[in-house]
């Protein structure tokens, strides 16, 4: 069981907007500590999509977009495409743990 | 091009322990550091640590204090990881990833280069 909570699965239809929530508590994503989001295809390693809550790695499209409120996160798609089938993953630090820490993950249907 | 070349799947009997080492290129070694994380069958991603490769200064899971050990040559930029004392439990992907030069809590994150991860089989 993680500290930061992911839905475990989320879908859409291509070209339609879908966000994945990440919530934690204040020794997380409350307190002063950044979150970063990955992308996983199935078979591959991670892929850093976004890192320090709203920043985008050089190449990854500008459909790709992160926000963080509170005690919580979110990763918004825009303009779903097939290929964005994936799992997603959140990570953030924890003060409690003394390290960081990944959301249990949510795996992303296009319809 | 920056690459991370993880070695081969390991197949180990519990209490063993297994060494897996991550070669990098395409970028100067000791300016970044080294994350290591790990996937069990079908689940989610589990951090373990981070280690410099400027000064091999570690940061690991309070969970796997004591059973884990990074270290690093920069003679041959290779990261290894050691997970000693290994439990059916260990039986994971694991990866590496270009980190961050320092740890910092507020804006750690595992990395923007990954390797392509090491099966770690743990059975009788």
């Amino acid at each position: 069981q993680s500290v930061l909570t992911q839905p475990p699965s989320v879908s859409g239809a291509p070209g339609q907007r879908v966000t994945i929530s990440c919530t934690g508590s204040s020794s997380n994503i409350g307190g002063v500590y950044d979150v970063h989001w990955y992308q996983q295809l199935p078979g591959t390693a991670p892929k850093l999509l976004i890192f320090g809550n709203n920043n985008r790695p050089s190449g990854v499209p500008d459909r790709f977009s992160g926000s963080k409120s509170g005690t919580s996160a979110s990763l918004a798609i825009t303009g779903l495409q097939a290929e964005d089938e994936a799992g997603y993953y959140c990570q953030s630090y924890d003060s409690s743990l003394s390290g960081s820490v990944f959301g249990g993950g949510t795996k992303l249907t296009v319809l | 091009q920056v690459q991370l070349v993880q070695s081969g799947a390991e197949v180990k009997k519990p209490g063993a322990s297994v060494k897996v080492s991550c070669q990098s290129s395409g970028y100067t070694f000791t300016s970044y550091g080294i994350s290591w994380v790990r996937q069990a069958p079908g689940q989610g991603l589990e951090w373990m640590g981070w280690i410099s490769a400027y000064n091999g200064n570690t940061v690991y899971a309070q969970n796997l204090q004591g059973r884990v050990t990074m270290t690093t040559d920069t003679s041959t930029s290779t990261a290894y990881m050691e997970v000693r004392s290994l439990r059916s439990d260990d039986t994971a992907v694991y990866y590496c990833a270009r980190g961050p030069y320092y740890f910092s809590s507020k804006n750690y994150y595992s990395g923007d280069y990954w390797g392509q991860g090491t099966l770690v089989t743990v059975s009788s």
